[in-house]
Protein backbone atom coordinates (compact mmCIF):
# COMPACT_ATOMS: atom_id res chain seq x y z
CA UNK A 1 0.00 0.00 0.00
CA UNK A 2 1.24 3.47 -1.18
CA UNK A 3 1.30 5.62 1.87
CA UNK A 4 2.35 9.60 1.51
CA UNK A 5 3.13 11.49 4.87
CA UNK A 6 2.70 15.44 5.38
CA UNK A 7 4.71 17.61 7.80
CA UNK A 8 3.78 19.62 9.53
CA UNK A 9 0.36 18.61 10.53
CA UNK A 10 -0.47 22.27 11.81
CA UNK A 11 0.93 25.12 10.91
CA UNK A 12 0.33 28.77 12.21
CA UNK A 13 2.16 31.49 11.83
CA UNK A 14 2.09 35.63 11.02
CA UNK A 15 1.50 37.52 7.31
CA UNK A 16 4.72 37.72 5.88
CA UNK A 17 6.36 35.06 7.16
CA UNK A 18 8.16 32.19 5.08
CA UNK A 19 7.25 28.66 5.22
CA UNK A 20 7.68 25.13 4.14
CA UNK A 21 5.53 21.96 4.02
CA UNK A 22 6.33 18.62 3.39
CA UNK A 23 5.38 15.35 1.79
CA UNK A 24 7.04 12.26 1.77
CA UNK A 25 6.68 8.64 0.68
CA UNK A 26 8.92 5.45 0.81
CA UNK A 27 6.67 5.02 -2.85
CA UNK A 28 7.96 6.65 -6.31
CA UNK A 29 4.93 8.50 -7.60
CA UNK A 30 4.52 8.70 -11.44
CA UNK A 31 3.16 12.41 -10.65
CA UNK A 32 2.39 14.41 -7.42
CA UNK A 33 -0.37 16.84 -7.16
CA UNK A 34 -0.87 19.72 -4.88
CA UNK A 35 -4.02 20.73 -3.76
CA UNK A 36 -5.35 23.32 -1.15
CA UNK A 37 -8.82 22.86 0.53
CA UNK A 38 -11.19 25.24 2.25
CA UNK A 39 -13.65 24.15 4.73
CA UNK A 40 -16.70 22.50 3.15
CA UNK A 41 -15.44 22.54 -0.32
CA UNK A 42 -13.43 19.94 -2.79
CA UNK A 43 -9.97 20.31 -2.95
CA UNK A 44 -8.99 22.98 -5.42
CA UNK A 45 -5.50 21.80 -7.71
CA UNK A 46 -2.31 23.92 -7.47
CA UNK A 47 0.57 22.12 -9.18
CA UNK A 48 1.34 19.11 -10.81
CA UNK A 49 4.74 17.80 -10.50
CA UNK A 50 5.88 15.10 -13.03
CA UNK A 51 9.73 14.89 -13.66
CA UNK A 52 12.59 14.00 -10.44
CA UNK A 53 13.77 17.14 -9.48
CA UNK A 54 11.03 19.50 -11.16
CA UNK A 55 10.34 23.17 -9.57
CA UNK A 56 7.61 25.04 -10.40
CA UNK A 57 6.22 28.91 -9.25
CA UNK A 58 3.04 29.86 -8.95
CA UNK A 59 3.60 33.32 -7.97
CA UNK A 60 4.59 33.00 -4.09
CA UNK A 61 4.31 29.73 -4.24
CA UNK A 62 7.64 27.25 -4.92
CA UNK A 63 6.83 23.61 -5.18
CA UNK A 64 9.75 20.96 -5.48
CA UNK A 65 9.51 16.93 -6.93
CA UNK A 66 12.24 15.02 -5.50
CA UNK A 67 14.80 13.74 -7.59
CA UNK A 68 13.70 9.85 -6.61
CA UNK A 69 9.72 11.04 -7.22
CA UNK A 70 9.28 9.81 -3.76
CA UNK A 71 9.13 13.47 -1.90
CA UNK A 72 7.89 16.74 -2.61
CA UNK A 73 8.05 20.13 -0.93
CA UNK A 74 5.79 23.20 -1.14
CA UNK A 75 7.68 26.87 -0.07
CA UNK A 76 5.24 29.86 0.49
CA UNK A 77 6.85 33.18 0.51
CA UNK A 78 5.92 36.19 2.74
CA UNK A 79 2.26 34.55 3.40
CA UNK A 80 -1.07 36.24 3.46
CA UNK A 81 -3.86 35.34 4.91
CA UNK A 82 -5.93 34.49 1.75
CA UNK A 83 -3.03 31.48 2.28
CA UNK A 84 -4.70 29.81 5.22
CA UNK A 85 -6.63 25.84 3.93
CA UNK A 86 -4.92 22.38 4.21
CA UNK A 87 -2.59 21.43 2.04
CA UNK A 88 -2.97 18.39 0.58
CA UNK A 89 -0.15 16.30 -1.42
CA UNK A 90 -1.69 13.52 -3.49
CA UNK A 91 0.76 10.70 -5.74
CA UNK A 92 -0.28 9.21 -8.87
CA UNK A 93 1.12 5.30 -9.21
CA UNK A 94 1.15 3.63 -12.61
CA UNK A 95 -2.50 2.93 -12.44
CA UNK A 96 -5.27 5.85 -12.18
CA UNK A 97 -5.54 5.73 -8.69
CA UNK A 98 -4.22 9.06 -6.73
CA UNK A 99 -3.29 8.63 -3.04
CA UNK A 100 -3.51 11.08 -0.58
CA UNK A 101 -1.63 12.64 2.46
CA UNK A 102 -3.34 13.70 5.57
CA UNK A 103 -2.59 17.61 4.89
CA UNK A 104 -1.07 19.95 6.15
CA UNK A 105 -3.63 22.83 8.01
CA UNK A 106 -2.33 25.89 7.48
CA UNK A 107 -3.26 29.39 9.80
CA UNK A 108 -1.94 32.57 8.53
CA UNK A 109 -2.68 35.25 10.86
CA UNK A 110 -2.80 38.86 9.76
CA UNK B 1 -14.63 27.35 -16.25
CA UNK B 2 -15.99 23.59 -16.33
CA UNK B 3 -16.80 21.84 -13.04
CA UNK B 4 -17.68 18.96 -11.24
CA UNK B 5 -21.51 19.39 -9.49
CA UNK B 6 -22.47 17.37 -6.76
CA UNK B 7 -26.17 16.94 -5.28
CA UNK B 8 -27.32 17.49 -2.86
CA UNK B 9 -24.84 19.34 -0.75
CA UNK B 10 -25.76 17.53 2.47
CA UNK B 11 -27.89 14.38 3.01
CA UNK B 12 -29.18 12.88 6.48
CA UNK B 13 -30.45 9.83 6.78
CA UNK B 14 -31.24 7.18 9.29
CA UNK B 15 -29.28 3.79 9.90
CA UNK B 16 -30.03 1.15 7.34
CA UNK B 17 -31.29 3.61 4.66
CA UNK B 18 -30.22 4.07 1.28
CA UNK B 19 -28.81 6.65 -0.33
CA UNK B 20 -27.76 8.23 -3.35
CA UNK B 21 -25.18 10.47 -4.42
CA UNK B 22 -25.36 11.84 -7.35
CA UNK B 23 -22.37 13.92 -9.45
CA UNK B 24 -22.26 15.47 -12.68
CA UNK B 25 -18.60 15.07 -14.12
CA UNK B 26 -16.82 18.02 -16.66
CA UNK B 27 -18.57 16.96 -19.88
CA UNK B 28 -15.49 15.67 -21.88
CA UNK B 29 -13.63 13.59 -19.09
CA UNK B 30 -13.35 10.51 -19.06
CA UNK B 31 -12.45 8.85 -15.58
CA UNK B 32 -14.89 9.36 -12.96
CA UNK B 33 -13.73 8.60 -9.42
CA UNK B 34 -15.44 9.09 -5.80
CA UNK B 35 -13.65 10.12 -2.48
CA UNK B 36 -14.46 10.33 0.55
CA UNK B 37 -13.23 12.30 3.78
CA UNK B 38 -14.61 11.71 7.68
CA UNK B 39 -14.58 14.64 9.47
CA UNK B 40 -10.57 16.17 10.06
CA UNK B 41 -9.48 12.86 8.22
CA UNK B 42 -7.50 11.98 5.31
CA UNK B 43 -9.35 11.64 1.72
CA UNK B 44 -9.82 8.15 1.00
CA UNK B 45 -10.20 6.82 -2.48
CA UNK B 46 -13.12 4.80 -2.94
CA UNK B 47 -13.72 4.13 -6.61
CA UNK B 48 -12.42 5.18 -9.97
CA UNK B 49 -14.56 3.80 -13.14
CA UNK B 50 -13.78 3.88 -16.94
CA UNK B 51 -15.94 3.06 -19.88
CA UNK B 52 -19.07 2.28 -17.77
CA UNK B 53 -17.08 0.07 -15.45
CA UNK B 54 -15.16 -0.12 -12.19
CA UNK B 55 -11.42 0.33 -13.36
CA UNK B 56 -10.35 0.43 -9.35
CA UNK B 57 -11.80 -0.14 -6.31
CA UNK B 58 -10.48 0.28 -2.21
CA UNK B 59 -11.00 -1.92 0.37
CA UNK B 60 -13.69 0.21 1.85
CA UNK B 61 -15.51 -0.04 -1.05
CA UNK B 62 -17.45 -3.18 -0.06
CA UNK B 63 -21.04 -4.71 -1.56
CA UNK B 64 -22.70 -1.90 0.56
CA UNK B 65 -21.59 0.42 -1.91
CA UNK B 66 -22.06 0.54 -6.35
CA UNK B 67 -21.27 3.27 -8.67
CA UNK B 68 -23.48 3.58 -12.23
CA UNK B 69 -23.77 5.86 -15.14
CA UNK B 70 -27.05 5.85 -15.56
CA UNK B 71 -26.79 8.37 -18.89
CA UNK B 72 -24.50 10.35 -20.67
CA UNK B 73 -24.08 12.68 -17.57
CA UNK B 74 -24.63 11.53 -13.74
CA UNK B 75 -22.27 9.36 -12.04
CA UNK B 76 -23.89 8.46 -8.92
CA UNK B 77 -22.58 6.36 -5.74
CA UNK B 78 -25.08 4.57 -3.90
CA UNK B 79 -24.58 3.51 -0.50
CA UNK B 80 -27.66 0.65 0.19
CA UNK B 81 -28.03 -0.24 3.78
CA UNK B 82 -25.97 2.97 5.02
CA UNK B 83 -24.15 2.94 8.69
CA UNK B 84 -23.27 5.71 11.68
CA UNK B 85 -19.49 5.23 10.35
CA UNK B 86 -20.33 6.06 6.71
CA UNK B 87 -20.90 10.16 8.05
CA UNK B 88 -18.41 11.59 5.83
CA UNK B 89 -17.76 14.22 2.90
CA UNK B 90 -18.39 12.16 -0.13
CA UNK B 91 -15.96 14.06 -2.80
CA UNK B 92 -16.67 13.26 -6.82
CA UNK B 93 -14.16 14.36 -9.26
CA UNK B 94 -13.19 13.47 -12.83
CA UNK B 95 -10.12 13.35 -15.33
CA UNK B 96 -9.36 14.11 -18.75
CA UNK B 97 -7.16 11.09 -19.22
CA UNK B 98 -4.77 9.18 -17.33
CA UNK B 99 -1.47 10.77 -18.78
CA UNK B 100 0.26 12.19 -15.86
CA UNK B 101 -0.21 15.41 -16.33
CA UNK B 102 -3.71 14.87 -16.47
CA UNK B 103 -5.30 16.33 -12.73
CA UNK B 104 -8.45 14.87 -10.60
CA UNK B 105 -11.32 17.92 -10.61
CA UNK B 106 -12.83 17.73 -7.70
CA UNK B 107 -16.67 18.78 -7.16
CA UNK B 108 -17.43 20.42 -3.52
CA UNK B 109 -18.68 16.82 -2.00
CA UNK B 110 -22.25 15.80 -0.48
CA UNK B 111 -22.20 16.17 3.40
CA UNK B 112 -23.30 12.50 4.17
CA UNK B 113 -25.10 12.67 7.98
CA UNK B 114 -26.00 9.04 9.06
CA UNK B 115 -27.74 8.87 12.77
Amino acid sequence: TQLLEQSPQFLSIQEGENLTVYCNSSSVFSSLQWYRQEPGEGPVLLVTVVTGGEVKKLKRLTFQFGDARKDSSLHITAAQPGDTGLYLCAGANYGQNFVFGPGTRLSVLP
Amino acid sequence: EPEVTQTPSHQVTQMGQEVILRCVPISNHLYFYWYRQILGQKVEFLVSFYNNEISEKSEIFDDQFSVERPDGSNFTLKIRSTKLEDSAMYFCASRAGTHTNSPLHFGNGTRLTVT
